[in-house]
């Protein structure tokens, strides 16, 4: 058990749809990262937040937007959904500002998007 | 885009094999993770290598960072079953990007008893 609780585990929509994924990082991390996981792209990076503030932003539509509240907990809104955004969502979090110094990123089991 | 490019993609073979899973990039990184990640579940972190030339080993597994730190080797002696798994390297850097890990596709290890 990582610490990093993530809900749903699974989420099967329609498209068009918009969802909602939650993130609560190990106690005492101050970074939330969001990660996508498809077959043909692999981990891809989608944004960082760090104490609240975004800090580093990846490869996020502009269908999708992030927040993390005063509880440091994470939200991934996914809008207007298509066939091609179904894959595993990750969100991982940190002590710190992030794997450049060279600490860890705590991976939750993430949540399985389906749409169709 | 900084890309990391593992080789090879699956990886089949018998318990008390060795194998190299190699990570490959022409970009430099400050470090370089691997993690294992089984299914249904996150990657876990296995070792983070700061130093080109480092050498880093856990138990059966030796990681090592290139000279350059463009690129990385995971090597398994005597692989066993709970191997199992999928491997995947992901570069870091400091400055405006130390928030992101690039990572690599992953290469898909299977141990057969």
């Amino acid at each position: 058990d990582s610490g990093v609780t993530q809900t749903p585990k699974h989420l099967i929509t329609a498209t068009g749809q918009r969802v909602t994924l939650r993130c609560s990082p190990r106690s005492g991390d101050l970074s939330v990262y969001w990660y996508q996981q498809s077959l043909d792209q692999g981990l891809q990076f989608l944004i960082q937040y760090y104490n609240g503030e975004e800090r580093a932003k990846g490869n996020i539509l502009e269908r999708f937007s992030a927040q993390q509240f005063p509880d440091l907990h994470s939200e991934l809104n996914l809008s207007s959904l298509e066939l091609g955004d179904s894959a595993l969502y990750f969100c991982a979090s940190s002590v710190d500002w992030g794997p450049g110094m060279n600490t860890e990123a705590f991976f939750g089991q993430g949540t399985r998007l389906t749409v169709v | 885009t900084q890309l990391l490019e593992q080789s090879p993609q699956f990886l089949s073979i018998q318990e008390g094999e060795n194998l190299t899973v190699y990570c490959n990039s022409s970009s430099v990184f400050s470090s370089l993770q691997w993690y294992r990640q089984e299914p249904g579940e996150g990657p876990v972190l296995l070792v983070t290598v700061v130093t080109g030339g480092e050498v880093k080993k856990l138990k059966r597994l030796t990681f090592q960072f290139g000279d350059a730190r463009k690129d990385s080797s995971l090597h398994i002696t005597a692989a066993q079953p709970g191997d199992t798994g999928l491997y995947l390297c992901a570069g870091a850097n400091r400055g405006s990007t130390l928030g992101r890990l690039y990572f690599g596709r992953g290469t898909q290890l299977t141990v057969w008893p």
